[in-house]
């Protein structure tokens, strides 16, 4: 079956201006994260959807960032007046709901790598 | 402060040898374990997962095992194929109180399995 995608898989954009990346997660996975990897780092969180429950905001690093979740499915992170250390590989991953007794793996798309310049 | 660390960036082993990737932790609130495998343009893949309450998983050539007094866990890999060269990634579970699970992850290991 399809697995988790995200567009687009590149995006170089300049200093300051607002950009929107795309989630499409597994069907069916009600869980979907989105996470950052910088250069030479691991996998940093950012944010959390379940279901209709309120999002898990917690990893976002400044209020240049949100993202929403529209339907349950489709999940949109958007950076606001992008800085340089805003370049990073942004993954999304979803999973099925931990209250179906399910194991905690996430599936994870294949990234957009951020460039700001 | 990095709560899941592999302190080891690298690693070289030949064909048909065993790989032994490590991992250490200092949440003790975790409880749940997981190893991806990463290749370059790609999503990290998801590999092997323990429970807190085990101390041993395997899945064919892949055994994780965990040690939580020591606060470690290993990936081993027999026999290594050139085929598992990749960047293996440790994650650490553990409900944040939101009720979501987020993984925190090292900083990875990149393995290299020469023919």
């Amino acid at each position: 079956g399809a697995g988790v995608s995200q567009s687009p898989s590149n995006k170089v954009t300049e200093k300051g201006k607002d950009v929107e990346l795309r989630c499409d997660p597994i069907s069916g996975h009600t869980a979907l994260y989105w996470y950052r990897q910088s250069l030479g780092q691991g996998l940093e969180f950012l944010i959390y959807f379940q279901g209709n429950s309120a999002p898990d905001k917690s990893g976002l690093p400044s209020d240049r960032f949100s993202a929403e979740r529209t339907g349950g499915s489709v999940s949109t992170l958007t950076i606001q007046r992008t800085q340089q250390e805003d370049s990073a590989v942004y993954l999304c991953a979803s999973s099925r709901s931990l209250l179906a007794g399910s194991s905690y793996e996430q599936y994870f798309g294949p990234g957009t790598r951020l460039t700001v310049t | 402060d990095q709560q899941v660390k592999q302190n080891s960036p690298s690693l070289s082993v030949q064909e048909g040898r065993i790989s032994i990737l490590n991992c250490d932790y200092t949440n003790s609130m975790f409880d749940y374990f997981l190893w991806y495998k990463k290749y370059p343009a790609e999503g990290p893949t998801f590999l092997i997962s323990i429970s807190s309450i085990k101390d041993k998983n395997e899945d064919g050539r892949f055994t994780v095992f965990l040690n939580k007094s020591a606060k470690h866990l290993s990936l081993h890999i027999v026999p290594s194929q050139p085929g598992d060269s990749a960047v293996y990634f440790c994650a650490a579970s553990a409900d944040s109180g939101a009720g979501s699970y987020q993984l925190t992850f090292g900083k990875g290991t990149k393995l290299s399995v020469i023919p």
